[in-house]
């Protein structure tokens, strides 16, 4: 299985929503990321976990908050969300979490499609 | 910094052509290169990436080459096909910096 699985594929949501984005990978991967990534443009990241831990975070707004209830699930939590934030949302793993003089192959997701109304 | 310079942003080509990608960077302690083929509605596929201690890394109908001296690399992609029409994005990492420092990307079409 070389997958990283990402659900819902669209997502339509108000300011006041509280909702969820989750993504799941059973290749033993030891880093999780969530990028964001705007028409037009390459990916964004945002955070980082390593070894179920958050590593990196990318000054990312509160209203977002990232969670790893285990080694193959990242979910990404969403609250009180701006419609600047509509965008794809974009899971990866890595067999290895990212260091200063390394970086591993990134396996993406195909993404949660996000709309803030 | 660690910026990557990625030419050109659009590429049209015909089918059977070959098509050419180019990318600068600036950190001389890259020393990872991956390519990221995106197709519309999706997420990026890694199609290829190449090492510091390599010069050209093949795989069947794409290539990379690396210039470390001048500090750039190349996608090529020869026999394209209209399934190759996609976004493409270069990328770097390695060094004094943790993440990957993506291109603006490359709209290819191949026209049948």
């Amino acid at each position: 299985d070389t997958e990283v699985t990402q659900t819902p594929k669209h997502l339509v949501m108000g300011m006041t929503n509280k909702k969820s984005l989750k993504c799941e990978q059973h290749m033993g991967h030891r880093a999780m990321y969530w990028y964001k990534q705007k028409a037009k443009k390459p990916p964004e990241l945002m955070f980082v976990y390593s070894y179920e831990k958050l590593s990196i975070n990318e000054s990312v707004p509160s209203r977002f908050s990232p969670e790893c209830p285990n080694s193959s699930l990242l979910n990404l939590h969403l609250h009180a969300l701006q419609p600047e934030d509509s965008a794809l949302y974009l899971c990866a793993s890595s067999q290895e979490p990212p260091a200063a003089g390394g970086t591993g192959e990134l396996f993406f997701g195909e993404g949660s499609r996000l709309t803030v109304l | 910094g660690e910026n990557v310079e990625q030419h050109p942003s659009t590429l049209s080509v015909q089918e059977g052509d070959s098509a050419v990608i180019k990318c600068t960077y600036s950190d001389s302690a890259s020393n990872y290169f991956p390519w990221y083929k995106q197709e519309l509605g999706k997420g990026p596929q890694l199609i290829i990436d190449i090492r510091s201690n390599v010069g050209e890394k093949k795989d069947q109908r794409i290539a990379v080459t690396l210039n470390k001296t001048a500090k750039h690399f190349s996608l090529h992609i020869t026999e394209t096909q209209p399934e190759d029409s996609a976004v493409y994005f270069c990328a770097r990492g390695g060094g004094s910096n943790y993440k990957l420092t993506f291109g603006k990307g490359t709209l290819l079409t191949v026209n049948p």
